[in-house]
Parts: structure tokens; C-alpha cells; sequence
């Protein structure tokens, strides 16, 4: 059983330079989510998609867009990376909306 | 803006003694999960009480739910050294269904 499947596991990537994380999920999952963590601090949504098609912002999407274009895939995009965007981004998918969370195993991205 | 609160922020205890971490929110809730994230992996669900239980069993590890203190504890007994993790709570609230997490509680078990 896969789950949900992260990619790329970790990249180091220039300011300015655009950047698309991958997440793939095969529970057939209706909601799925993006969030990051950094040290010190829970979980923060950037994004999430209660719905093939349909997307939302979170607590924090400046600088971040994210497409919903079927079921499984849910790609998260880093327009203009900045340092600030240094993190831990974290997939993760729902049944429906509220009920309980599958991670994915996380992309460590660093900004230089 | 995260609701309420997770303490402690560290606990670290002998193995073999319990562990108790609290949850307080400020606002209704629809329900409210525990989770634990060993270091550098992602989270793992633990256990999802609703707003209208009060207690929730699963092996080791006891949550219980109190609406009219808008708080909720998770213990483990008996702890091991592997139970070392992160434990997070995240509520849902009534006036939407996305999670808000709390800052989580560091425990250390030592062996």
C-alpha cells in the first residue's frame, strides 16, 4: 500500500528559480492538503482541495499555487522560491474534509 | 491563526511510567485527533474522538474529551522507548472542516 508518495524526498534550490513538489495519492481520497512544518512550529496549511477541481487557500499561501486537476494528483508550486520558503512541505489526504489524515513522508526544501 | 493550546511542550519521563499530554481549544469543535511524528517523518493518525464522546481507548494510549473544559488529554501507559515522538492534536471545527494543529508535545522516553 503506497499512501501518499512525495517527490522529490529533498532539493536545495537557488532563489528565484521555480519549483513544483509532487504528490500522488491511491487511496482515492476526496480532500487532499499541503502543509509545512518548521522547527519549533506545528503544522501550517498552505493549501487544500476538498474536491477534484476545486482548491483553497490556507493559513498561509503567499508565494504558492497548487492544482487539483484529478483525483490523485496534487502538485504544489513555488513560483519564485524565496529563503523564507525553506521548510518541510508535507502532502496529505482525507476521505472528506475533517476526518483523518495520511501524510506523506515530506519534501525538505532549502532556499539559497 | 492557530485555537488553544498543547503543554506540555517537552516531557521526558522514565520508561515505563505514564505520559499525559493535554489539548485545549477555544472554540467549538466537530472533533479531535491525536497524532505522532517520530523525527523526520511524516505524521501518523493515533486516534479521532468526536465532540459528543468522552473517551476513546486504543492499546496503550487513552484519549479522553472534555467539551466543557474545551480541552482533551491523551495518556500512554506503560511507555517505551520507542513511544519517543512528537504528539500533535488537531481539532476540527464546527464552522468548517480544516484541521488547526496545536504546536505539539516533545516526549522523550528514557530508557
Amino acid at each position: 500500500i503506497a499512501g501518499i508518495t512525495q517527490a522529490p524526498t529533498s532539493q536545495i534550490l537557488a532563489a528565484g528559480r521555480r519549483m513544483t513538489l509532487r504528490c500522488t495519492q491511491d487511496m482515492r481520497h476526496n480532500a487532499m492538503y499541503w502543509y509545512r512544518q518548521d522547527l519549533g512550529l506545528g503544522l501550517r496549511l498552505i493549501h487544500y482541495s476538498n474536491t477534484a477541481g476545486t482548491t483553497g487557500k490556507g493559513e498561509v499561501p503567499d508565494g504558492y499555487s497548487v492544482s487539483r486537476a484529478n483525483t490523485d494528483d496534487f502538485p504544489l508550486t513555488l513560483a519564485s522560491a524565496v529563503p523564507s520558503q525553506t521548510s518541510v512541505y508535507f502532502c496529505a489526504s482525507s476521505e472528506s474534509s475533517g476526518n483523518t489524515i495520511y501524510f506523506g513522508e515530506g519534501s525538505w526544501l532549502t532556499v539559497v | 491563526s492557530q485555537q488553544g493550546e498543547e503543554d506540555p511542550q517537552a516531557l521526558s519521563i522514565q520508561e515505563g511510567e505514564n505520559a499525559t499530554m493535554n489539548c485545549s481549544y477555544k472554540t467549538s469543535i466537530n472533533n479531535l485527533q491525536w497524532y505522532r511524528q517520530n523525527s523526520g517523518r511524516g505524521l501518523v493518525h493515533l486516534i479521532l474522538i468526536r465532540s459528543n464522546e468522552r473517551e476513546k481507548h486504543s492499546g496503550r494510549l487513552r484519549v479522553t474529551l472534555d467539551t466543557s473544559k474545551k480541552s482533551s488529554s491523551l495518556l500512554i501507559t506503560a511507555s517505551r522507548a520507542a513511544d519517543t515522538a512528537s504528539y500533535f492534536c488537531a481539532k476540527t471545527m464546527d464552522s468548517n472542516y480544516q484541521l488547526i494543529w496545536g504546536a505539539g508535545t516533545k516526549l522523550i522516553i528514557k530508557p
